[in-house]
């Protein structure tokens, strides 16, 4: 079955730079969430968008703006990135309750 | 503030022992509670779901307890296995749209 995509698997970026992050969900699945997760740290809630609108934000930077597509793939994109950005940044889709979650994206900024 | 906690980074138990694994929250009303198994560099898994209407729920070696009043969930795991060994998370939802996590336990199982 298909799973959640998400490309890039790895990102190594400079201070400063831009990043662009992309997740596919699961299709017919109507709902994306975005986590960021530090080196032993749990997953924090960035955002999240329900039928291409986006429904609830966490602690985002406002350096950090998500969007989701027509086709319902949505991109985290990441502005005058910092040292602290480098994490895991996972995508998640769920249809009504269970999330599911892709293999993440795991950015390193030096 | 809203707060979720669980109840020891790190659990270590013998095999074939039953983990118990505690979620705490605060100044929350979630509609339901799910449980996430992490291992190392991947994404979580769902586990279970438990609603705020249900005091428990079974799946195989897996039991899930929600207690609405004391605003806890207990998370066993029997007859454990080194397999078991993984980040477990909980994972409050508020409504569809607003799922939050707390910091996971740490469950190493040993031989």
């Amino acid at each position: 079955a298909a799973g959640v995509i998400q490309s890039p698997r790895h990102l190594i970026k400079e201070k400063r730079e831009t990043a662009t992050l992309k997740c596919y969900p699961i299709p017919r699945h109507d709902t994306v969430y975005w986590y960021q997760q530090g080196p032993g740290q749990d997953p924090q809630f960035l955002i999240s968008f329900y039928e291409k609108m986006q429904s609830d934000k966490g602690s985002i930077p406002d350096r950090f703006s998500a969007q989701q597509f027509s086709d319902y793939h949505s991109e985290l994109n990441m502005s005058s990135l910092e040292l602290g950005d480098s994490a895991l940044y996972f995508c998640a889709s769920a249809l009504n309750t269970e999330a599911f979650f892709g293999q993440g994206t795991r950015l390193t900024v030096v | 503030s809203q707060k979720i906690e669980q109840n020891s980074e790190a659990l270590n138990i013998q095999e074939g022992k039953t983990a118990t694994l505690t979620c705490n929250y605060t100044n929350y009303s979630p509609a339901y509670l799910q449980w996430y198994r992490q291992d190392p560099g991947r994404g979580p898994v769902f586990l279970l779901l438990i609603r705020e209407n249900e005091k428990e729920k079974r799946k195989e070696r897996l039991k899930v307890t929600f207690d609405t009043t004391l605003k806890q969930s207990l998370f066993h795991i029997t007859a454990s296995q080194p397999a078991d060994s993984a980040t477990y998370l909980c994972a409050l939802a508020i409504n569809n749209n607003d799922m939050r996590f707390g910091a996971g336990t740490r469950l190493t199982v040993k031989p």
